[in-house]
């Protein structure tokens, strides 16, 4: 099993440009989740989908981030535009049973916004 | 609001000597879940406790949950320099719910 499959890894961005991070859950996966990673915040939980559907996304900073799941096997997660506070790890991560589950993180995407 | 705490923030060890990290929680917890993260790497999952009151055990690790379901606690026997790297417990506040919240880790380093 590939596991949780991210993209870019890296990426370095100017103030203003628009973002988009990608992620390959595990097949048979059922839920899917976006989280952020920063000293400061630790690891703080975005958004989450189940069965493709987003259920909670309070944790979403603003408006100038969005996520959607299209189909079970693909995740992207959107900041347009982006400021320099948004620099993160940014991790997706999939489970066969939400948080009552076993969560497998993809390795992150690591962004840098100057 | 409803929050996972966990401490301490740091722990600077001696090779060989114990480590404890604690977690506790505003509110009941279904399970809880404690994970390893390396420097440099993603967050891994170590173990899932359910019961109140239930102790396991991953060799050198000894993982307890509170009989209230509040509160728990990863401790290490005789660390070595492979335990180095944050340690958090996650759990999902509202019954039932799938949205996994963490705790801050705590970021063990230890010295040869």
């Amino acid at each position: 099993d590939a596991g949780v499959i991210q993209s870019p890894r890296h990426e370095v961005t100017e103030m203003g440009q628009e973002v988009t991070l990608r992620c390959k859950p595990i097949s048979g996966h059922n839920s899917l989740f976006w989280y952020r990673q920063t000293m400061m915040r630790g690891l703080e939980l975005l958004i989450y989908f189940n069965n493709n559907v987003p259920i909670d996304d309070s944790g979403m900073p603003e408006d100038r981030f969005s996520a959607k799941m299209p189909n079970a096997s693909f995740s992207t997660l959107k900041i347009q535009p982006s400021e320099p506070r948004d620099s993160a790890v940014y991790f997706c991560a999939s489970s066969f049973a939400g948080g009552l589950g076993e969560l497998f993180f993809g390795e992150g995407s690591r962004l840098t916004v100057l | 609001g409803q929050q996972v705490m966990q401490i301490p923030q740091y722990q600077h060890v001696q090779e060989g000597e114990d480590f404890t990290t604690y977690c506790n929680s505003s509110t009941t917890l279904s399970n809880i879940q404690w994970y390893k993260q390396r420097p440099g790497g993603h967050p891994v999952f170590l173990i899932q406790l359910v019961k109140s009151g239930e102790v396991k055990k991953q060799k050198r690790l000894t993982f307890q949950f509170g009989e209230a379901k509040k509160n728990s606690s990863l401790h290490i026997t005789a660390t070595q320099t492979t335990d180095v790297g944050t340690y958090f417990c996650a759990g999902p506040l509202i019954q039932g719910a799938q949205k996994l919240v963490f705790g801050q880790g705590t970021r063990l380093t230890i010295n040869p």
